[in-house]
């Protein structure tokens, strides 16, 4: 089993540009998160998922949209990048225990 | 209001020696869970140990203790026996339980603690 997958691992973009993160899991969970962690703080929820087909905002959701069109996957876009979110991006799935991905780390110049 | 407090920014221990790491949490919801998760350098997220709001004993996973205070809404993980490659990121993560829980059972974290464990 790969666990949770994220792709991609590292991406520079321009204030304005627009990006899809995707993160893949193979362990049948229902449960699926997206968090943004900055210097400092610990990591904040961006959007969840609880089922195929759904979505629902977390703490920080402003500026971000997400899909979950498959079980297996859960992407994050981000339609016009900011500065503000230059950051590392974790996706999680779960079924009790949160299985983390690798991280991305997005940097928006 | 933040749900998870972590006081210590910064930690040193020396190698072989055990070292608390403080956590309070801060929840109404009579069901919950508290998390421990390691984040060394590498970036990647590391769980370590689960407690959950029931357990009437602490959890315990190899050198790894929680010292869980309910009344206290206290989660301390103890470090036994500190070891160079425990030298990470510690953060302290609360999952709450209700059925209405309006963020499917997502994680809040605290801000973490640096532990440098020296030789």
């Amino acid at each position: 089993n790969a666990g949770v997958t994220q792709t991609p691992k590292f991406r520079v973009l321009k204030t304005g540009q627009s990006m899809t993160l995707l993160c893949a899991q193979d362990m049948n969970h229902e449960y699926m998160y997206w968090y943004r962690q900055d210097p400092g703080m610990g990591l904040r929820l961006i959007h969840y998922s609880v089922g195929e087909g759904t979505t629902a905002k977390g703490e920080v959701p402003d500026g971000y949209n997400v899909s979950r069109l498959k079980k297996q996957n859960f992407l994050l876009g981000l339609e016009s990048a900011a500065p503000s979110q230059t950051s590392v991006y974790f996706c999680a799935s779960s079924l009790g225990e949160q299985f983390f991905g690798p991280g991305t780390r997005l940097t928006v110049l | 209001a933040q749900k998870i407090t972590q006081t210590q920014p910064g930690m040193f221990v020396q190698e072989k020696e055990a070292v608390t790491l403080d956590c309070t949490y801060d929840t109404s919801d009579p069901s919950y869970g508290l998390f421990w998760y390691k984040q060394p350098s590498s970036g990647e997220m590391i769980f370590l140990i689960y407690q959950g709001s029931y357990d009437q004993q602490n959890a315990t996973e190899g050198r790894y203790s929680l010292n869980f205070q309910k009344a206290r809404k206290s989660a301390n993980l103890v470090i036994s026996a500190s070891q160079l490659g425990d030298s990470a990121m510690y953060f302290c993560a609360m999952r709450e339980g209700s059925s209405n829980s309006n963020s499917g059972y997502a994680l809040n974290f605290g801000k973490g603690t640096s532990l440098l464990v020296t030789p």
